[in-house]
């Protein structure tokens, strides 16, 4: 069945450090992928997000990675931040075509950066 | 410009009770989804509304109703609350039908006592 999930329910790096968190997926069929930050108390909020025609998206200090051939997604934060402590959510189309408000989501993983 | 407005903010309701939620999304956005947020299941799609109709609907059960009016307001509604319905509620805009440009809202933290 359709399922999105994250490696790691925590993880935590040293500020000024890089970070990974990995996403599994199950959906060969999915073909859009979103990666959301998610603070204590607000709603999810867009941080970069990639198409299955691309294997790499790069924002600021953020990079997306897709591997459609082991269905691996990753978001790389560079010279991490405390301000990038929050839980970090990957979600994907279920169908396929973007076209659709249903987004299939992962547990989450928690970031937390030590000053 | 003003994000998604979820209002109430927080909400208390006893067992049996019924419940409506209302989301205002951005200012031109038509679209507009619902999401289930608890511990255990994580972030669950509800329904997807756009221009007035229903276009998407997850897998909860009857008691989960929504609407969307002519300015793109949406409100949902839960009868007969059970305890697991206790949850953080969220709604998320974009401009057109799709999840490209979906923006969320901060959630209705509902409580069921």
């Amino acid at each position: 069945g359709e399922s999105v999930g994250l490696h790691l329910p925590t993880l935590s790096v040293q500020e000024g450090d890089n970070s990974i968190i990995n996403c599994a997926y199950s959906n060969s069929a999915s073909d859009y992928f979103i990666w959301y930050k998610q603070e204590s108390g607000k709603g999810p909020q867009f941080i970069i997000d990639i198409r299955s025609n691309m294997d790499k998206r790069q924002g600021q200090r953020v990079t997306v990675l897709l591997n459609k051939t082991v269905k691996h997604l990753s978001l790389q934060i560079a010279a991490t931040q405390p301000g990038d402590s929050a839980v970090y959510f990957c979600a994907e189309t279920s169908n396929g075509s973007g076209n659709t408000g249903k987004l299939i989501f992962g547990q989450g993983t928690t970031l937390q950066v030590k000053p | 410009k003003a994000g998604v407005t979820q209002t109430p903010r927080y909400l208390i309701k006893t067992r049996g009770q019924q419940v409506t939620l209302s989301c205002s999304p951005i200012s031109g956005h038509r679209s507009v989804s619902w999401y289930q947020q608890t511990p255990g299941q994580g972030l669950q799609f509800l329904f997807e509304y756009f221009s007035e109709t229903q276009r998407n609907k997850g897998n909860f059960p009857g008691r989960f109703s929504g609407r969307q009016f002519s300015n793109s307001r949406s409100e949902m509604n839960v009868s007969t609350l059970e305890l697991g319905d206790s949850a953080l509620y969220l709604c998320a805009s974009s401009l057109t039908q799709g999840t490209y440009g979906y923006t969320f809202g901060s959630g209705t933290r509902l409580t069921v006592v």
